[in-house]
C-alpha cells in the first residue's frame, strides 16, 4: 500500500450518469494528481491541485470535473461521458507540486467502463 | 514539448536472463527521471529515480538505471531477472521548471518465464 485510496476500483457507467471517483492520501501530501491511463497509450496528466488549489488542468474535457475539499481528498466527477473515456484513472500525491524532487505515490486506480 | 520514448514495448525473457529497458526523452533543460513498475493487479510504485550527482542509480529488487546526458537516455537494467519481474515498467521526466508534470513513456511489458 503506497498511503493513497481509491473508490471504487470499478465503475461501470452508462453516458447519461453522473459519478464520482474519490480519493484519499493518508501520507501528510499538498499535492494531488488525477491521470488517465488507457490502453497502448502513455499515462495523461488531467489535473494538478497543491494546498486545495487547481494548479494544472490539461486541457480536460469539462464532463470531468476535479474538487478538493482539502489536501487529503480529491474527488473526480463524471457526467455525459463518451465510450473513449472508458479507461484506468489514477490518483497520485506529492510532497507538493513545487518541489521537482518529490516523486508521485499512486493508488490502486479506478478502472472505469462507459457504456 | 517533453516527450518520453520506450522503444520496447513487450519484453519476454527466461528466468535468470539478463534485462535492460530503453528509455529516451527529449528535453533540452535539467531533468529529473524515475522508472515506475506496475505488478500484475497492483499500483504503480517506485522503482528508483535519479534527480543529480552518480549517474548511475540502484533502486529496490535489484534494478538500476544510468542516465545518460548526451543520449538523453535512462536505461533500467537488471542482471538476472526473476519471474516475479513480470510487469509494466514506467520511465518518467520532469522537467526542473515544471515540477509537477511528470511525463511518463507508453510503457514496456515484461513477462518473465519460469
Amino acid at each position: 500500500e503506497t498511503g493513497v485510496t481509491q473508490t471504487p476500483r470499478h465503475l461501470v457507467m452508462g453516458m447519461t450518469n453522473k459519478k464520482s471517483l474519490k480519493c484519499e492520501q493518508h501520507l501528510g501530501h499538498n499535492a494531488m494528481y488525477w491521470y488517465k491511463q488507457s490502453a497502448k497509450k502513455p499515462l495523461e496528466l488531467m489535473f494538478v491541485y497543491n494546498f486545495k488549489e487547481q494548479t494544472e488542468n490539461n486541457s480536460v474535457p469539462s464532463r470531468f470535473s476535479p474538487e478538493c475539499p482539502n489536501s487529503s481528498h480529491l474527488f473526480l466527477h463524471l457526467h455525459t461521458l463518451q465510450p473513449e473515456d472508458s479507461a484506468l484513472y489514477l490518483c497520485a500525491s506529492s510532497q507538493d507540486d513545487r518541489g521537482s524532487s518529490y516523486e508521485q505515490y499512486f493508488g490502486p486506480g479506478t478502472r472505469l467502463t462507459v457504456t | 514539448a517533453q516527450s518520453v520514448s520506450q522503444h520496447n514495448h513487450h519484453v519476454i525473457l527466461s528466468e535468470a536472463a539478463s534485462l535492460e529497458l530503453g528509455c529516451n526523452y527529449s528535453y533540452g533543460g535539467t531533468v529529473n527521471l524515475f522508472w515506475y513498475v506496475q505488478y500484475p493487479g497492483q499500483h504503480l510504485q517506485l522503482l528508483l529515480k535519479y534527480f543529480s550527482g552518480d549517474p548511475l542509480v540502484k533502486g529496490i529488487k535489484g534494478f538500476e538505471a544510468e542516465f545518460i546526458k548526451s543520449k538523453f537516455s535512462f536505461n533500467l537494467r537488471k542482471p538476472s531477472v526473476q519471474w516475479s519481474d513480470t510487469a509494466e515498467y514506467f520511465c518518467a521526466v520532469n522537467a526542473r521548471d515544471s515540477s509537477y508534470k511528470l511525463i511518463f513513456g507508453s510503457g514496456t511489458r515484461l513477462l518473465v518465464r519460469p
